[in-house]
């Protein structure tokens, strides 16, 4: 079964730092560009980050750019986000998702059409 | 950056009814566009990429169109499961890429 399993949620000070984990399974987790999104309480999704297969390439939404590193264990089938200088903003539910389309040109185009997502980890910024 | 507006943002219709949400992108986005599906407490749920592909395991009364800047999402003979809320998604470029919703609710 396909599937993709955050962890490291938590409620964290502003300012403070915090690591999200994405452990992937049942692909090829190598073959795929992988993203971050995630989703303020009673708001759309919002694209975060992005990393292409081999972590040559990376992008950021300006929201974010800066202040978290996307990163990729590809021997351990797992996806990093590393937040820091996090602010009440960042209060959300992120979701891990992975795209639909295997070893496509990352310079190419963002990574988009998300077949599969995480369940999604609540991170909460607040004093 | 590409600004996604969806229209309806609410929709009241009935089990049965042909439904039809449009996204509309402010600049062209050729048929990079994603719709997804998404019910309380859940992840989004992909249901047609690049436009008008439909995802596998998708029913086929869903169904994309369009191109450029305007879109839609069309479902004919409404299911109960199928009362949510939808976002378009554009990955043509990296400024900016989700709608931001479409409430389907029973009337």
């Amino acid at each position: 079964e396909v599937q993709l399993l955050e962890s490291g949620g938590n409620l964290v000070r502003p300012g403070g730092s915090l690591r999200l984990s994405c452990a992937a399974s049942g692909f090829t987790f190598t073959r795929y560009a992988m993203s971050w999104v995630r989703q303020a309480p009673g708001m759309g999704p919002e694209w975060v980050a992005s990393i292409s297969t081999d972590d040559g390439g990376r992008y950021y939404a300006g929201s974010v750019k800066g202040r978290f590193t996307i990163s990729r264990d590809n021997s351990n089938n797992t996806l990093y986000l590393h937040m820091s200088s996090l602010r009440a903003e960042d209060t959300a539910i992120y979701y891990c998702a992975k795209d639909s389309e295997p070893n496509y040109d990352f310079w190419s185009r963002p990574p988009g059409a998300f077949d599969v997502w995480g369940q999604g980890i609540m991170v909460t910024v607040s004093s | 950056d590409i600004q996604m507006t969806q229209s309806p943002s609410t929709l009241s219709a009935s089990v049965g009814d042909r439904v039809t949400i449009t996204c509309r992108a402010s600049q062209s986005i050729s048929t990079w566009l994603a719709w997804y599906q998404q019910t309380s407490g859940k992840a989004p749920k992909l249901l047609i990429y690049k436009a008008s592909n439909l995802q596998s395991g998708v029913p086929s009364r869903f169904s994309g169109s369009g191109s450029g800047t305007e879109f839609t999402l069309t479902i004919t003979s409404l299911q109960p499961d199928d009362f949510a809320t939808y976002y378009c998604q554009q990955y043509n470029s990296y400024s900016g890429t989700f709608g931001q919703g479409t409430k389907l609710e029973i009337k």
